[in-house]
């Protein structure tokens, strides 16, 4: 089965400073990877998504995150966190039910983001 | 665009009271949507996959005939809680998802708080 790991429960950061949120991931076949940010009593929110391509995939709000096949990972970065990053990030993989070509996503644990002024 | 509206936001009942809550997707036509429902500080867990016009495949251990799920069209599906009790008092969230291979990111309605007294 698919699953995806957030080995952080919590991450701090400065304000100004780089951020890396940590994934990592197990999949049979190619693995479709997602990130999600949550602000307490919303929905998630996409941020990016590697499909296949470029290692390397710029999202929303300023964030990227490196796909690496060899360490299975998938951690997400932004070159300088605001405050307004604090925030529940997931990480996320999908999942295809056996022979019937549906599927789901599994999520992560989620990992805590704050950034202090 | 991609937009979920999901509601109420907030349900406060009486034990025994059934709730019905609402996802649709307002500016596009959702093959397939999903139910999670996430317990403080925990990441999601799905209870269950619609696609309109069909069963909703439901997750493990997750009571059918307690959670109904129904995706009457495109852009709607319903969650009823039949004869809710204080342990089904969460946070439940839908989204929806354009694709039916899972490439295409999940878009999320804000959330439903369920509290049953």
């Amino acid at each position: 089965a698919q699953s995806v790991a957030q080995p952080e429960d919590q991450v701090n950061v400065a304000e100004g400073n780089p951020l890396t949120v940590k994934c990592t991931y197990s999949v049979s076949g190619n693995p479709y990877l997602f990130w999600y940010v949550q602000y307490p009593n919303r929905g998630l929110q996409f941020l990016l998504k590697y499909i296949t391509g470029d290692n390397l995939v710029k999202g929303s709000y300023g964030f990227e995150a490196e796909f690496n096949k060899s360490q299975t990972s998938f951690h997400l970065k932004k070159p300088s966190a605001l405050v307004s990053d604090s925030a529940l990030y997931f990480c996320a993989v999908r999942d295809i039910r056996g022979t019937s070509g549906t599927y789901k996503y599994i999520f992560g644990t989620g990992t805590r983001l704050k950034v202090l002024a | 665009g991609a937009v979920v509206s999901q509601h109420p936001s907030w349900v406060i009942c009486k034990s025994g009271t059934s709730v019905k809550i609402e996802c649709r997707s307002l500016d596009f036509q959702a093959t397939t949507m999903f139910w999670y429902r996430q317990f403080p500080k925990q990441s999601l867990m799905l209870m269950a996959t619609s696609n309109e016009g069909s069963k909703a495949t439901y997750e493990q251990g997750v009571e059918k005939d307690k959670f109904l799920i129904n995706h009457a069209s495109l852009t709607l599906s319903t969650l009823t809680v039949t004869s809710a009790h204080p342990e089904d008092s969460s946070f439940y969230i839908c989204s929806a998802a354009t694709t039916g291979t899972g490439s295409q990111p999940q878009h999320f309605g804000d959330g439903t708080r369920l509290s049953i007294l």
